[in-house]
């Protein structure tokens, strides 16, 4: 069972590059989100989108931006990585709350350094 | 604002021991509430969730947790440690907005587990 995805596991980026981390999940889930995890700050959600083609501000939304062109991909892109964007960033996705709270199903990560 | 707060940064438990992982949440409403689990170089596993009724939960690995409105807490225990069980627990809040569903998530508290 895949589950959630993410592309690649680990990245080391020069400041000014730019790169997008790919989340892909087979659960047909409505709802994906973008969270990054810093030491001491617990997850932060960064971007999140409610379905195919729509898309909304996290916590944290500054220097990045994201697409969801596929119900079951969620990109998220830096345009000009700087060194305060060096995390591990987590995909995550729940299926539609029909009354009842669906949990978020966590990919197991990508680990981003800016030098 | 909805918070959540792990007091406890590390906490080192002897195998076979018992073992209790506090949290504390401010939020306005009951909330729905999980614990998740995080082991090295993985993503976020479930371990339990409160959304309502019994306020005594119980989840895998053997975990169970106690939701406590008068304290506004969600204490998670565990009888008897495993050495598996060294791992970086998260205490989460749910928090509900027209079907989206958005998690706050507390700064962690890091286990170790000694022989």
């Amino acid at each position: 069972n895949a589950g959630v995805t993410q592309t690649p596991k680990f990245r080391v980026l020069k400041t000014g590059q730019s790169m997008t981390l790919l989340c892909a999940q087979d659960m047909n889930h409505e709802y994906m989100y973008w969270y990054r995890q810093d030491p001491g700050m617990g997850l932060r959600l960064i971007h999140y989108s409610v379905g195919e083609g729509t898309t909304a501000k996290g916590e944290v939304p500054d220097g990045y931006n994201v697409s969801r062109l596929k119900k079951q991909n969620f990109l998220l892109g830096l345009e000009s990585a700087a060194p305060s964007q060096t995390s591990v960033y987590f995909c995550a996705s729940s299926s539609l709350n029909t009354g009842i709270y669906q949990p978020q199903h966590f990919g197991d990560g990508t680990r981003l350094s800016i030098l | 604002a909805q918070s959540v707060t792990q007091p406890d940064i590390h906490i080192t438990v002897s195998e076979g021991a018992s073992l209790e992982l506090r949290c504390n949440y401010s939020y306005g409403a009951t909330p729905y509430l999980f614990w998740y689990v995080q082991s090295p170089g993985q993503g976020l596993q479930l371990l339990l969730k409160y959304f309502s009724g019994d306020t005594l939960v119980q989840g895998i690995k053997g975990f169970e947790a106690e939701f406590k409105r008068s304290q506004s807490s969600f204490n998670l225990r565990k009888p008897s440690v495993h050495w598996s069980d060294a791992a970086e627990y998260f205490c989460a809040v749910g928090l509900m907005n027209t079907g989206f569903q958005k998690l706050v998530f507390g700064t962690g508290t890091r286990l170790l587990v000694s022989p």
